[in-house]
């Protein structure tokens, strides 16, 4: 069965920085396309990045050049490194695997990200 | 903010049908990308419902299904029972962008009556 589990969430001020992370069990990151998708507070869903199995990385508009994609093979995790952090960051933010046909089929239950002084 | 246009509300009886539009553009439905469709229940993750226009993940019910046609699709909800009360989201790849960029519909809130 394939599990995503999200950790790293916070209170976070204004400018500061957190790294979340997505542990996998079920099936191998390095090996598949992966995302993170944030929503934020009774808001719709936003895509924010995504990493391919051959390590290319693109995001969002909203937060490229402040937040960083990576994997750790070893650790089967994905993480999101958050810098320069802003009140419009504030967010659940999922973790979720991306099918062959740019669907995201497994999701994650979700960590949450609010920046506030 | 999001490409991909759904009415923010839709409301049925049980046992009654009720479809959801997902309208896009030229980069992205009308490019011939491929629909999803998730469902999202209160204070939960999103879950996949349809995938690749009209296809269903395993265990989901044959009560949902969807279309695609020119830069717009569809979500039917045929017998809409309470548990379908949820939050529903087309989701497409735009090609707009010189990099890749996978877009969300604005979401539709189902009630059931």
């Amino acid at each position: 069965e394939v599990q995503l589990v999200e950790s790293g969430g916070g209170l976070i001020q204004p400018g500061g920085s957190l790294r979340l992370s997505c542990a996998a069990s079920g099936f191998t990151v390095s090996s598949n396309y992966m995302s993170w998708v944030r929503q934020a507070p009774g808001k719709g869903l936003e895509w924010v990045s995504v990493i391919y199995s051959g390590g290319s990385t693109y995001y969002a508009d909203s937060v490229k050049g402040r937040f960083t994609i990576s994997r750790d093979n070893s650790k089967n995790t994905l993480y999101l490194q958050m810098n320069s952090l802003r009140a419009e960051d504030t967010a659940v933010y999922y973790c979720a695997s991306l099918g062959d046909q740019y669907y995201f089929d497994y999701w994650g239950q979700g960590t949450l990200v609010t920046v506030s002084s | 903010q999001s490409v991909l246009t759904q009415p923010p509300s839709v409301s049925g009886a049980p046992g009654q049908r009720v479809t959801i539009s997902c309208t896009g553009s030229s980069s992205n439905i009308g490019a011939g990308y491929d629909v999803h469709w998730y469902q999202q229940l209160p204070g939960t993750a999103p879950k996949l419902l349809i995938y690749g226009n009209s296809n269903r993940p395993s265990g989901v019910p044959d009560r949902f299904s969807g279309s695609k046609s020119g830069t717009s699709a569809s979500l039917a909800i045929t017998g809409l029972q309470a548990e379908d009360e949820a939050d529903y989201y087309c989701q497409s790849y735009d090609s707009s962008l010189s990099a890749p960029n996978y877009v969300f519909g604005t979401g539709t809130k189902v009630t059931v009556l």
